[in-house]
């Protein structure tokens, strides 16, 4: 595969469940981020990982927990999520010395939806 | 605080060329970037403008005035596949996040 992947495309789930969505890049890169997109809102920005390390914490909501084991791989772990929480969340990656700065490339998104 | 407005749907005949507008407020600016997203699909990069003018990719072009805080995507000889919604986004200064626009929605009718 190439490019950035994300699993489940699709997941329903209730308010007590957990669950994980998964997000891979094939591209080498550095730099990984988790975006939530809600319709007619701008793209926002929830997480970014960079070598690894959490660089970027969005004021998100504890209920969203990151985890980002290696450079390729970044989890969003969801529990106890709210109705207002469906959304489509998108991963990307970067390569760059300094975080932000270079073209993002994404995944297709999880589109979740809370019941 | 940073703000970007472009319209919210834009409609255009198929073989015709539309021009998408954004506007930003920010501090800091260092370039805008496009992104392009089909329904269910992942946004992709577009172009950057870093410098002042127009740079051309193919059918695609963006253009970025400083001084004017405005740029905007040509669309030229439009296709139906060019149906998609179109973001613009804030690069600043610093390591700083992108500032997404909320997007424009391309409809390309025959």
């Amino acid at each position: 595969e190439t490019g950035v992947t994300q699993t489940p495309r699709h997941l329903v789930m209730g308010m007590t469940n957990k669950k994980s969505l998964k997000c891979e890049q094939h591209l080498g890169h550095n730099a990984m981020y988790w975006y939530k997109q809600s319709a007619k809102k701008p793209l926002e920005l929830m997480f970014v990982y960079s070598l690894e390390e959490r660089v970027e914490n969005n004021s998100v909501p504890s209920r969203f927990s990151p985890e980002c084991p290696n450079s390729s791989h970044l989890f969003l772990h969801l529990h106890t999520l709210q109705p207002e929480d469906s959304a489509l969340y998108l991963c990307a990656s970067s390569q760059s010395r300094r975080v932000y700065q270079e073209t993002q490339y994404f995944g297709p998104g999880t589109r979740l939806l809370v019941l | 605080g940073q703000s970007l407005e472009q319209p919210s749907e834009v409609t255009a005949v198929e073989g015709a060329i539309v021009q998408i507008n954004c506007t930003y407020q920010t501090s800091g600016f260092y370039g805008l970037s496009w992104y392009q997203q089909h329904d269910g699909g992942a946004p992709t990069f577009l172009s950057y403008n870093g410098l002042d003018g127009l740079e051309e990719t193919g059918r695609f072009s963006s253009f970025l005035s400083r001084s004017d805080s405005y740029g905007y995507l040509l669309l030229q000889e439009l296709q139906m596949k060019d149906s998609a919604s179109y973001f613009c986004a804030v690069r600043r200064a610093g390591n700083t996040p992108l500032v997404f626009g909320k997007g424009t929605r391309l409809s390309v009718i025959a």
